[in-house]
């Protein structure tokens, strides 16, 4: 069985702060890592897909890292606005499949 | 671009009834289709993956004949939970994937809420 941690569950920030995360996944087979962001009642929407070590990536004040020999990934926010409230979910592929295995997500709440 | 919509977004419903839940691509061809399920402060598990005009493939300890899916066109994949039990009650959420490659993103819907009294 495949796992994928996330750290931490949950996270408080003041308005201004940067921010990151860690998603740990199987480094062996490893295919490609997906970093998802999802709002409450709304549809994840999709951040980053990274396919190779040393992959960093970025889309405004958010961008991703990956090391794939180690098994992990990280994501970061910087000056964290209120509107990045969400849990922050990646997933992880293996060998050139199509299965998501999911982490259970960190949940962000960005503070005034 | 890439939107896709879950219908109905929650369903409340007797024991033993069965649901429909429908997952639409909007904007693109999806081929292949996708259906999670996530249980209370568990992680979106995949249940099935579904391609355009074939069968599904379960996930290990799904069962097929309670969670019927069918994908009869490139737009839209239905997901029919058979005589529900409170068990089931669950988060449903699809997702949907153009036909690039197994890397790509998937595009997610909503998600339906669906409760089992």
């Amino acid at each position: 069985i495949l796992n994928v941690e996330q750290s931490p569950q949950s996270l408080h920030v003041q308005e201004g702060d940067s921010t990151n995360f860690t998603c740990s996944f199987p480094s062996s087979n490893f295919y490609a890592l997906h970093w998802y962001r999802w709002e409450t009642a709304k549809s994840p929407e999709a951040l980053f897909v990274m396919t190779l070590n040393g992959d960093e990536k970025k889309k405004g004040r958010i961008s991703a890292t990956l090391n794939t020999k180690e098994g992990y990934s990280y994501l970061y926010i910087k000056g964290s606005q209120p509107e990045d409230s969400a849990t922050y979910l990646c997933a992880f592929i293996t060998g050139g499949g199509n299965k998501l295995t999911f982490g259970t997500g960190t949940q962000l709440k960005v503070e005034l | 671009g890439a939107v896709v919509s879950q219908h109905p977004s929650w369903v409340i419903c007797k024991s033993g009834t069965s649901v429909k839940i429908e997952c639409r691509s909007l904007d693109f061809q999806a081929t292949t289709m996708f259906w999670y399920r996530q249980f209370p402060k568990q992680s979106l598990m995949l249940m099935a993956t579904s391609n355009e005009g074939s069968k599904a493939t379960y996930e290990q300890g799904v069962e097929k004949d309670k969670f019927l899916i069918n994908h009869a066109s490139l737009t839209l994949s239905t997901l029919t939970v058979t005589s529900a039990h409170p068990e089931d009650s669950s988060f449903y959420i699809c997702s949907a994937k153009e036909p690039i490659g197994g890397r790509d993103t998937q595009y997610f819907g909503p998600g339906t809420r669906l409760t089992v009294l």
